[in-house]
């Protein structure tokens, strides 16, 4: 089955710098991928996706790079602000129904 | 996007206790999931239930929980005979082709 994990389990960045959320996948056939952030109490909020027929995918102030030479997944914010403080996970769709999720990077945006 | 909404937000049981968590989804999708999110771990799928039937069931998903959808409108997980280690945060979703939006989920502490 697929697993997933992610190299940091905390982020500390100064508010305005870019940050860089890191994903590993283990499946090579995985096709999809969604970046979610979670804030406290709250459920999974969906960010950005990208299908494996790509390997950058931009929206507002994120940015999701896909490598699948070495099943590799990130998530860059741009400028960040207060109120990107939450958790960041990222989930992994590898043909079955359910999304295998990370176990998440807390990102704390220090003023 | 519309949200889903879950009741209660926080249940407290008693170990042996049967429990039922509630799902509203807002729009009438086919595809239904229950995840949970045991306190500082990873979101882990459940059970995804498509057509009122399941459609795929994890290892967690053993004969003490059942899911319905008894009024074509609620969508609800019980769990038969509540374990200390049941207690978690349950997030119901449902899934558009690709993504899935979650609800805000409910706290379940089993004391």
């Amino acid at each position: 089955g697929e697993s997933v994990g992610l190299h940091l389990p905390t982020l500390s960045v100064q508010e305005g710098d870019n940050s860089i959320i890191n994903c590993a996948y283990s499946n090579s056939a995985s096709d999809y991928f969604i970046w979610y952030k979670q804030e406290s109490g709250k459920g999974p909020q969906f960010i950005i996706d990208i299908r494996s027929n790509m390997d950058k995918r931009q929206g507002q102030r994120v940015t999701v790079l896909l490598n699948k030479t070495v099943k590799h997944l990130s998530l860059q914010i741009a400028a960040t602000q207060p109120g990107d403080s939450a958790v960041y996970f990222c989930a992994v769709k590898g043909g079955a129904d359910g999304l295998t999720f990370g176990k998440g990077t807390h990102l704390i945006i220090q003023p | 996007e519309p949200e889903v909404t879950q009741t209660p937000s926080h249940q407290v049981t008693q170990m042996g206790q049967e429990v039922i968590l509630r799902c509203v989804p807002i729009s009438n999708h086919l595809y239904f999931y229950w995840y949970r999110q045991i306190l500082g771990q990873k979101v882990e799928f459940l059970v995804s239930f498509y057509n009122n039937e399941i459609s795929e069931k994890s290892e967690i998903f053993d004969d003490q929980f059942s899911v319905e959808r008894p009024d074509g409108s609620n969508f609800t997980l019980k769990i038969r005979s509540t374990k200390l280690e049941d207690s978690a945060m349950y997030f119901c979703a449902r899934r558009t082709n690709t993504e899935a939006f979650f609800g805000q989920g409910t706290r379940l502490t089993v004391v």
